[in-house]
């Protein structure tokens, strides 16, 4: 079974220029998570879907973030314009369940490096 | 505030010897924690979990251990291998009802089996 498909993998941009990064959650997991986790640091929760619903986006920066998962599969993670400090690793992951009935799975990330 | 806090960011450990992960937190509605493993380029594993009503779950060569009147848990591995060398994040969770949580991670402690 396929795991946690995500793209591209490396990203290089200029400041003030939009990107986009996709996942694939696993077959069937209604749960899907984005990530970003910063050099030296954990991953932080950006958004969290149920399905099509964005359930918890408290930490989702609205002003330049955007995120959609229509149908409630797939999932879009924009941003717009990125800036120097988005340089990060954005992390997809998805869940059957909620985290303690089944734990998440992790896609490989993205790689974003803004110039 | 760090809420899940590793302390050690790197811990060198003989093949064969055991290896213990720390992992400290502050707030007192965690009642779930999970261990992650990553290694480079790849996205976090999950790798074991604890319910807060126990104080110890073991799989193979994997226990976790929890106080919670010290806020405590660490990982251990015994023996060590020169594969599980990786960054393992301990993360916790934390609900709020209505189907809400909280899923926080550590900076994560980078292990190194030297064989």
């Amino acid at each position: 079974e396929a795991g946690v498909v995500q793209s591209p993998r490396y990203k290089i941009i200029e400041k003030k220029q939009p990107v986009a990064f996709w996942c694939n959650p696993i077959s069937g997991h209604n749960t899907l998570y984005w990530y970003r986790q910063n050099l030296g640091q954990g991953p932080e929760l950006l958004i969290r879907y149920e399905n099509e619903e964005a359930v918890d986006d408290s930490q989702l920066p609205k002003d330049r973030f955007s995120a959609e998962r229509l149908k409630g599969v797939d999932s879009t993670l924009k941003i717009q314009p990125a800036e120097l400090g988005d340089s990060a690793v954005y992390l997809c992951a998805s869940s059957f369940q909620g985290p303690s009935q089944e734990t998440q799975y992790f896609g490989p990330g993205t790689r974003l490096l803004v110039l | 505030d760090q809420q899940v806090k590793q302390n050690s960011p790197s811990l060198s450990v003989q093949e064969g010897r055991i290896s213990i992960l720390n992992c400290d937190y502050t707030n007192s509605m965690f009642d779930y924690f999970l261990w992650y493993k990553k290694y480079p380029a790849e996205g976090p594993t999950f790798l074991i979990s604890i319910s807060s009503i126990k104080d110890k779950n073991e799989d193979g060569r994997f226990t976790v251990f929890l106080n919670k009147s010290a806020k405590h848990l660490s990982l251990h591995i015994v023996p060590s291998q020169p594969g599980d060398s990786a960054v393992y994040f301990c993360a916790a969770i934390a609900y709020s009802g209505a189907g809400s949580y909280q899923l926080t991670f550590g900076k994560g402690t980078k292990l190194s089996v030297i064989p």
